[in-house]
C-alpha cells in the first residue's frame, strides 16, 4: 500500500527566507512522486515531478525537490520565498500504472512581509 | 489549448436530493480522474476511467455515488440523495493515458455544499 505524510499543516515563512515543505511517502514499489499547488479557489498545478530519473528534481516558479530513497522522504523547498508563493501544497505518490495518486493532507505556506 | 473544465463551480442543495457533476476533460486525454476535498483534508480518489476499460471505482464511498463517462469525452458525477458529509470539493483530473508517466491536470472544482 501506499501514503504519503506531509508533516505540518501550516508553515509561515518570511518573504526572502528559504521554504521547506517536508513529505514522508510509503510504498511497496519504486514510486512517482508529486508535487502540487493549490491557489486559493483553483485547481492543483504540478509544481514538479519524480518519474526515477535524476534524484533532484528542479519544478516551475523555483522550486525544487529531493528524492532521498533512504529516508522515503521527497521534500519540497525554495531558497527565497515571494508573497506569490502563499497557497496550499500537496504531496503526492503514484506507484503503479492505472492507479490514482495518493496525496497527503496539504501544507498551508503563509509568507509574511 | 483549453484545460480541465468541471461545472457548476458552486453548488448547493438540500440534504436528500440528487446532484450530478460534470467534468470536461482535456481533448485526447484518455485517462480521467475524480477525487474528493473535504476542508482541511486532502484529496481522496473515487473513481478512475481508462478509455473504454470497466472503471476503477474502488474509491466510491457508498451506492450513492456513481459516475460515467462517454467515450473518452465527458464524464458526470453523481451523488443520490445527498447527506451533509458529501459537502466537499469535487475535482476532476484527466492525463494523457494511464501509465504513470504521464501528470494529471486538474480542474478547478465543483464545491458541493449539502444544508
Amino acid at each position: 500500500a501506499q501514503s504519503v505524510t506531509q508533516l505540518g499543516s501550516h508553515v509561515s515563512v518570511s518573504e526572502g527566507a528559504l521554504v521547506l515543505l517536508r513529505c514522508n511517502y510509503s510504498s511497496s514499489v519504486p514510486p512517482y512522486l508529486f508535487w502540487y499547488v493549490q491557489y486559493p479557489n483553483q485547481g492543483l498545478q504540478l509544481l514538479l515531478k519524480y518519474t526515477s530519473a535524476a534524484t533532484l528534481v528542479k519544478g516551475i516558479n523555483g522550486f525544487e525537490a529531493e528524492f532521498k530513497k533512504s529516508e522515503t522522504s521527497f521534500h519540497l523547498t525554495k531558497p527565497s520565498a515571494h508573497m506569490s508563493d502563499a497557497a496550499e501544497y500537496f504531496c503526492a505518490v503514484r506507484a503503479q500504472a492505472g492507479t490514482a495518486l495518493i496525496f497527503g493532507k496539504g501544507t498551508t505556506l503563509s509568507v509574511s512581509s | 489549448g483549453a484545460g480541465v473544465s468541471q461545472s457548476p463551480s458552486n453548488k448547493v442543495t438540500e440534504k436528500g436530493k440528487d446532484v450530478e457533476l460534470r467534468c470536461d476533460p482535456i481533448s485526447g486525454h484518455t485517462a480521467l480522474y475524480w477525487y474528493r476535498q473535504r476542508l482541511g483534508q486532502g484529496l481522496e480518489f473515487l473513481i478512475y476511467f481508462q478509455g473504454n476499460s470497466a472503471p476503477d471505482k474502488s474509491g466510491l464511498p457508498s451506492d450513492r455515488f456513481s459516475a460515467e463517462r462517454t467515450g473518452e469525452s465527458v464524464s458526470t458525477l453523481t451523488i443520490q440523495r445527498t447527506q451533509q458529509e458529501d459537502s466537499a470539493v469535487y475535482l476532476c483530473a484527466s492525463s494523457l493515458d494511464g501509465t504513470r508517466t504521464y501528470e494529471q491536470y486538474f480542474g478547478p472544482g465543483t464545491r458541493l455544499t449539502v444544508t
